[in-house]
């Protein structure tokens, strides 16, 4: 069975500065999709990025980027500029490969604080 | 299009009674999920159709939970003799055929007293 972990409950960042938010997981598949999901306060979860396992290039949407680390079975989210908006909890989330019941398996998530 | 739409938002009962949820997918998507979700807890799978056809159950889902997806449009999720451990926030996803994006609805917040 496939795991999402991401073992800091929370982070705080300052306005305008970077942060980093961590996820590993675990899967004897090769290919797969990984997402960061956010999920504001109204708690509607809305897709951040997402980066398909067979491909080597790290995504990038805007101020949010990933680093993906295949072997290390590593995914993390690096949000540059923080804005306000940003504070959430964020998601990390692995789907199997089309063809199959394309679920999302979450990790626990993290609560992120963004300080005027 | 006003995306998925979760009704109701918010939902007290007495232990023991039954409950139903409603979820309204977006038009085009074929793809239906349901998810529960437990404070700091990320989002459980719990089942899945893909039109009408209810093709996953989780084990989470117990024989007091069942869900349909009539003609293949709206889903309801209904639990029955609800138990204080049902209380939980319970979302609903919809998709076009994989890969594309999940898009999740507002959610139901159940508290079970």
């Amino acid at each position: 069975a496939q795991t999402v972990t991401q073992s800091q409950p929370e982070m705080s960042v300052q306005e305008a500065e970077t942060v980093t938010l961590s996820c590993t997981y675990d899967t004897s598949e090769s290919d797969y999709y990984l997402f960061w999901y956010k999920q504001p306060p109204s708690r509607q979860m809305i897709l951040v990025i997402r980066q398909e396992a067979y491909k080597q290039q790290n995504a990038t949407e805007n101020r949010f980027s990933v680093n993906f680390q295949k072997a290390a079975k590593s995914f993390s989210l690096k949000i540059s500029d923080s804005q306000l908006g940003d504070a959430a909890m964020y998601f990390c989330a692995y789907r199997r490969s089309a063809g199959a019941n394309s679920k999302l398996t979450f990790g626990k998530g993290i609560t992120l604080s963004v300080r005027p | 299009d006003t995306g998925v739409s979760q009704d109701p938002r918010h939902k007290i009962t007495k232990r023991g009674q039954n409950v139903t949820f409603r979820c309204d997918p977006i038009s085009e998507h074929n793809r239906l999920y349901w998810y529960r979700q437990t404070l700091g807890q990320g989002p459980e799978f719990l089942t899945y159709f893909q039109n009408e056809a209810q093709l996953e159950k989780s084990r989470l889902l117990s024989d007091r939970f069942s869900a349909e997806r009539p003609k293949g449009s709206f889903s309801t999720l209904e639990i029955q003799r609800t138990e204080q451990g049902d209380s939980a926030m319970y979302l609903c996803a919809s998709s076009l055929e994989a890969p594309t994006e999940a898009f999740f609805g507002q959610g139901t917040r159940l508290t079970v007293v």
